[in-house]
């Protein structure tokens, strides 16, 4: 059964922090995705990765950056966490083949920043 | 749980009914869509895709249609059960041979006993 597991279901975090959320795919997906998502807005991508150490940005990267040592493995930073990064953080795979490919999420991360 | 969208336009369906779900999308050229389905407190699961050369594609209980002409896609969902109520949403590439995806911002159906 194929599976994207976040390193914690919730977070509460103060202003100025760094912030680690991780995430683990055991599908050996080469694509990797965070989005964090808010009432109203959907789904908004925050960095993706196609393969080891690749990254790109999405629509809303500021204040975050990612990191992808390992293929199983990418991992979303908050540098200085701010309230505004409030949120919840999904992050999701899927294979290198592009089009046609469905994304597979996480049970996401509720961060909360005060 | 935790509420996925405050604000999201609610489809209210009694138990045993069908249910239809719509979504339009806004590029002509998108070949590919998914619809997903979000439980509350829980991840994003895939429930159906259809590429763009089909016009109709029916999985267990779920039907999709997509309307190229007028940039629709519905997900049909029949004897509607509890266990069904969750926030449904569709995706579409950002552009042909991406891997990217827009999502919709979905519709809540609510299961009525």
């Amino acid at each position: 059964d194929v599976k994207v597991t976040q390193s914690s279901r919730y977070l509460v975090k103060r202003t100025g922090e760094k912030v680690f959320l991780e995430c683990v795919q055991d599908m050996d997906h080469e694509n990797m995705f965070w989005y964090r998502q808010d009432p109203g807005l959907g789904l908004r991508l925050i960095y993706f990765s196609y393969d080891v150490k690749m990254k790109e940005k999405g629509d809303i990267p500021e204040g975050y950056s990612v990191s992808r040592e390992k293929k199983e493995r990418f991992s979303l930073i908050l540098e200085s966490a701010s309230t505004n990064q409030t949120s919840m953080y999904l992050c999701a795979s899927s294979r290198g083949t592009p089009g046609g490919n469905e994304q597979f999420f996480g049970p996401g991360t509720r961060l909360t920043v005060l | 749980g935790e509420s996925v969208g405050l604000h999201l336009p609610t489809l209210s369906v009694q138990e045993g009914d069908n249910s239809i779900i719509n979504c339009a999308y806004s590029n002509s050229a998108s070949d590919y869509f998914i619809w997903y389905k979000q439980e509350s407190g829980k991840g994003p699961q895939f429930i159906i895709d259809i590429r763009s050369n089909m016009d109709k594609r029916q999985g267990q209980r779920v039907t999709v249609l997509l309307n190229k002409t007028v940039k629709h896609l519905s997900l049909q969902i029949a004897a509607t059960q509890p266990g069904d109520s969750a926030v449904y949403f569709c995706a579409e590439p950002v552009a042909s041979g991406t891997y990217k995806y827009i999502f919709g911002t979905g519709t809540r159906l609510k299961v009525l006993a």
